[in-house]
């Protein structure tokens, strides 16, 4: 089974503040790397999907980057905002099914 | 569009019944697959299929079994519920290229008492 890691589990921050979570991933056999966004009593929707290495993608305040050759990704969120609160979860694509990792917890203090 | 619709959402089982979770996409998407999710878990791909007659085991199969009759339809069944099949489940589908985002339901929320 692979292992995708994300760090860290939870996080708290003051609205305004920018903020980037890890997603760490197999180096090899990489097809993907998906970025989803999960607020409580949804279910996740899409965010990014990434296949090169070196790749930013960006959507409003958020952006993220892809290292394929090390195994990483970070997820950048600027001046956060109350409705930014979620779950951020990463998922691998190689040469299996997709594997998520299990979420960072972001929780925006207004 | 509808997107992806799971039915019940809610539902409370005794030990031993089955039962089956409804998915359904009407975006003619090929694959679909059906994850869950328990605390301090990520979730977790149960089945999947990359199109209508085709079906695959994911990382957590036993206890359940799926079908693929159709390209809209993917129902989950719980043969013999168990406690340990208490859970929140989610059925996802995908267009064909796997680089493709997964477009989620809103999950069936499963209690086994």
């Amino acid at each position: 089974i692979l292992n995708v890691e994300q760090s860290p589990q939870s996080l708290h921050v003051q609205e305004g503040d920018s903020t980037n979570f890890t997603c760490s991933f197999p180096s090899s056999n990489f097809y993907a790397l998906h970025w989803y966004r999960w607020e409580t009593a949804k279910s996740p929707e899409a965010l990014f999907v990434m296949t090169l290495n070196g790749d930013e993608k960006k959507k409003g305040r958020i952006s993220a980057t892809l290292n394929t050759k090390e195994g990483y990704s970070y997820l950048y969120i600027k001046g956060s905002q109350p409705e930014d609160s979620a779950t951020y979860l990463c998922a691998f694509r190689g040469n299996t099914p997709l594997v998520f990792g299990k979420g960072t917890r972001l929780s925006v203090i207004a | 569009n509808a997107g992806v619709t799971q039915t019940p959402k809610f539902q409370v089982l005794k030990t031993g019944q089955s039962m089956t979770l409804q998915c359904a996409q009407d975006m003619n998407h090929e694959y679909m697959s059906w994850y869950r999710q328990d605390p301090g878990m990520g979730l977790r791909l149960i089945h999947y299929s990359v199109g209508a007659g085709i079906t695959d085991q994911g990382e957590v199969p036993n206890g359940y079994n799926v079908s693929r009759s159709t390209t809209e339809d993917f129902p989950l069944r719980l043969l013999s519920a168990a406690p340990s099949q208490t859970s929140v489940y989610f059925c996802a589908s995908r267009a064909g290229q796997a680089i493709q985002p997964q477009h989620f339901g809103d999950g069936t929320r499963l209690s086994i008492l």
